[in-house]
């Protein structure tokens, strides 16, 4: 039983360009998450999506960042116009969402912007 | 508010010694509790999760929490660790609406041969 899969695990841009980062859940899992993590920091919580439905968007930055989750196909967390401040790793997450049911994670996409 | 918070930025313990990492919580509902362990360039593995019932819970890889809602606290056990430990740990908090999982910002376990 695949994991979440998370696609490139390293990608670099460079200032301006536009970064798609992919990320596949778990097998039956409806439920995605995004999250950022920057160097010497926790995870910040970004945003969590079922599919075709953003629910909550509440962490992710007013502009120039998006997400989606269609009804087929991967999620995507879009960054356009990258600037250096982006350069973190980001990771998904996906949850069969009901009681007793946890993050499962992906080994994340390093995005480093030149 | 929700948060967590991880007092222990870096912990450097002996292998075979004992372990425990601490983790508070503030949640304003009947809180969901995880530890993850995420080791350089990978992702978070679940260790252990506590959603109710026994406040000792069991994990993967002799770990063990125990949950103190008086002190709002959930920390992380080890008896006696190994070198295979030495990895990077996160506390988290959720709810039963699963809208987010906060988690704190990790604690750096180093362990000396």
């Amino acid at each position: 039983n695949a994991g979440v899969m998370q696609n490139p695990r390293h990608l670099v841009r460079r200032r301006g360009q536009e970064a798609r980062l992919r990320c596949s859940p778990m097998k039956g899992h409806s439920h995605v998450y995004w999250y950022r993590q920057l160097p010497e920091e926790g995870l910040k919580f970004m945003v969590y999506l079922q599919k075709e439905n953003i629910i909550d968007e509440s962490g992710m930055p007013k502009e120039r960042f998006s997400a989606e989750f269609p009804k087929e196909g991967p999620s995507i967390l879009r960054i356009q116009q990258v600037v250096r401040g982006d350069s973190a790793a980001y990771f998904c997450a996906s949850s069969i969402g009901q009681d007793n049911s946890p993050l499962h994670f992906g080994n994340g996409t390093r995005l480093t912007v030149t | 508010a929700q948060s967590v918070t991880q007092p222990d930025i870096h912990i450097t313990v002996s292998e075979g010694a004992s372990l425990e990492l601490r983790c508070n919580y503030s949640y304003g509902a009947t809180p969901y509790l995880f530890w993850y362990v995420q080791s350089p360039g990978q992702g978070l593995q679940l260790l252990l999760k506590y959603f109710s019932g026994d406040t000792l819970v069991q994990g993967i890889k002799g770990f063990e929490a125990e949950f103190k809602r008086s002190q709002s606290s959930f920390n992380l056990r080890k008896p006696s660790v190994h070198w295979s430990d030495a990895a990077e740990y996160f506390c988290a908090v959720g709810g039963r609406d699963f809208n987010k999982f906060y988690f704190g910002s990790g604690t750096k376990l180093n362990v000396k041969p």
